[in-house]
């Protein structure tokens, strides 16, 4: 199947705490995305991760993608109010013409 | 730069009435969809259009229609609006099959009484 859960669902914490969400699937994919949705916006692009294994950084932000292409992880370092919003993580279908959304791990960062 | 843009940003209808999501992308984008997102259960794919004269169904296809008769254009319509129709709305688009990013305009909030 398609389907994409994502852990946790809600994550309030302070700032400057570390946070780790997490993507999985029952299915191996070739590349999955992360995206970030603010409150009234449409999501946005993280980053993409393709190969097994590998690790992408942005700033504060780790992404980690599982050897076996079947989950993902976000690690963000010393979060930040900034930092709040709901992450999603998607997949393209087995077709290419879909992308397939997990539900998404909504964090608020209390200063 | 517009991106993708959608119009109306709000709307309340009536159940029973009809009404039509319109969005316009100038990034020159083939893939079009639509995506519905309600609480809990994330973004779920009601239509896409994959070129200009095409259509196909997503996840939660029923109780809308779409047309793609531009390629910058692809239009949602809800025939007979229903209570179960409230929903955030999400238009997006992406340059093809070897273009993994999807782009999203700002969203349409739909209320149905």
């Amino acid at each position: 199947t398609q389907l994409l859960e994502q852990s946790p669902q809600f994550l309030s914490i302070q700032e400057g705490e570390n946070l780790t969400v997490y993507c999985n699937s029952s299915s191996v994919f070739s590349s999955l995305q992360w995206y970030r949705q603010e409150p009234g916006e449409g999501p946005v692009l993280l980053v993409t991760v393709v190969t097994g294994g590998e690790v992408k950084k942005l700033k504060r932000l780790t992404f980690q993608f599982g050897d076996a292409r079947k989950d993902s992880s976000l690690h963000i370092t010393a979060a930040q109010p900034g930092d709040t919003g709901l992450y999603l993580c998607a997949r393209r279908g087995d077709n290419f013409n879909k992308f397939y959304f997990g539900s998404g791990t909504k964090l608020n960062v209390k200063p | 730069n517009a991106g993708v843009t959608q119009t109306p940003k709000f709307r309340v209808l009536k159940t029973g009435q009809s009404m039509t999501l319109l969005c316009a992308q100038d990034m020159n984008h083939e893939y079009m969809y639509w995506y519905r997102q309600d609480p809990g259960m994330g973004l779920r794919l009601i239509h896409y259009s994959v070129g200009e004269g095409t259509t196909a169904k997503g996840e939660v296809p029923d109780g809308y229609n779409v047309s793609r008769l531009k390629k910058q254009n692809f239009l949602l319509g809800l025939e007979s609006a229903a209570p179960s129709q409230t929903s955030v709305y999400f238009c997006a688009s992406s340059r093809g099959p070897s273009g993994n990013t999807i782009y999203f305009g700002e969203g349409s909030w739909l209320t149905v009484v």
